[in-house]
């Protein structure tokens, strides 16, 4: 069956860092998502991505945040300059052309932990 | 975005049936039903959605009322492993996908 992977799988890095979470969709899919969940805590969707820009975008996903498909297979989000606050798991997920019982497939997760 | 409302937390014992209300009572003409499954430190898994009556596939049914302003998860003859956190989301398909937010979702707890 077809996943959605994510690297790497644990990432620790200082406040004020960039870093840069990796994923790569299921190939077909054309939608692309990502989702943070602090620990313990529910799980916020960030960004939508469709057609090379930025479909729709939270409250949460402000100007530290981009996302970018920097070629056919892989999907990105880059977070500037870390913040303690920033400490969660990130979720990649995909799907296919929106279509009615269509399912998001989410990836196995990137732990992030900001010192 | 509709508000769902569900219960917290459930337990219960292997081999029983399993039925998870969701209340929505502001939902939406074009909105779908939507549940997903999230074990421990994975991310959430489709299990099913419905627009209205039932809709059943392999693993679980889920039961819309004709008002539409709950829905419920059946889980037929859980084991241990069903334990997880099963979240109920509510969204209308627009530019392409399921525009939908994650609640807190119900702990469920399989006793062995």
């Amino acid at each position: 069956e077809p996943e959605v992977t994510q690297t790497p799988s644990h990432q620790v890095t200082q406040m004020g860092q960039e870093v840069i979470l990796r994923c790569v969709p299921i190939s077909n899919h054309l939608y692309f998502y990502w989702y943070r969940q602090i620990l313990g805590q529910k799980v916020e969707f960030l960004v939508s991505f469709y057609n090379n820009e930025i479909s729709e975008k939270s409250e949460i996903f402000d100007d530290q945040f981009s996302v970018e498909r920097p070629d056919g297979s892989n999907f990105t989000l880059k977070i500037r300059s870390t913040k303690l606050e920033d400490s969660a798991m990130y979720f990649c997920a995909s799907s296919e052309p929106g279509q009615v019982d269509y399912e998001q497939y989410f990836g196995p997760g990137t732990r992030l932990t900001v010192t | 975005l509709a508000k769902t409302t569900q219960p917290i937390s459930m337990d219960s014992y292997e081999g029983q049936e399993v039925n998870i209300t969701c209340s929505h009572n502001n939902i939406a003409t074009n909105d779908y039903i939507t549940w997903y499954q999230q074990f421990p430190s994975q991310g959430p898994r489709f299990i099913i959605q419905g627009y209205k009556t039932k809709v059943t596939n392999e693993v679980a049914s889920l039961f819309i009322p004709a008002d539409r302003k709950s829905s419920t998860l059946s889980l037929p003859r859980v084991s241990l492993s069903d334990t997880a956190v099963y979240y109920c989301l509510v969204g209308e398909f627009s530019g392409g996908y399921q525009k939908v937010t994650f609640g807190t979702g119900t702990k469920l707890q399989v006793i062995p």
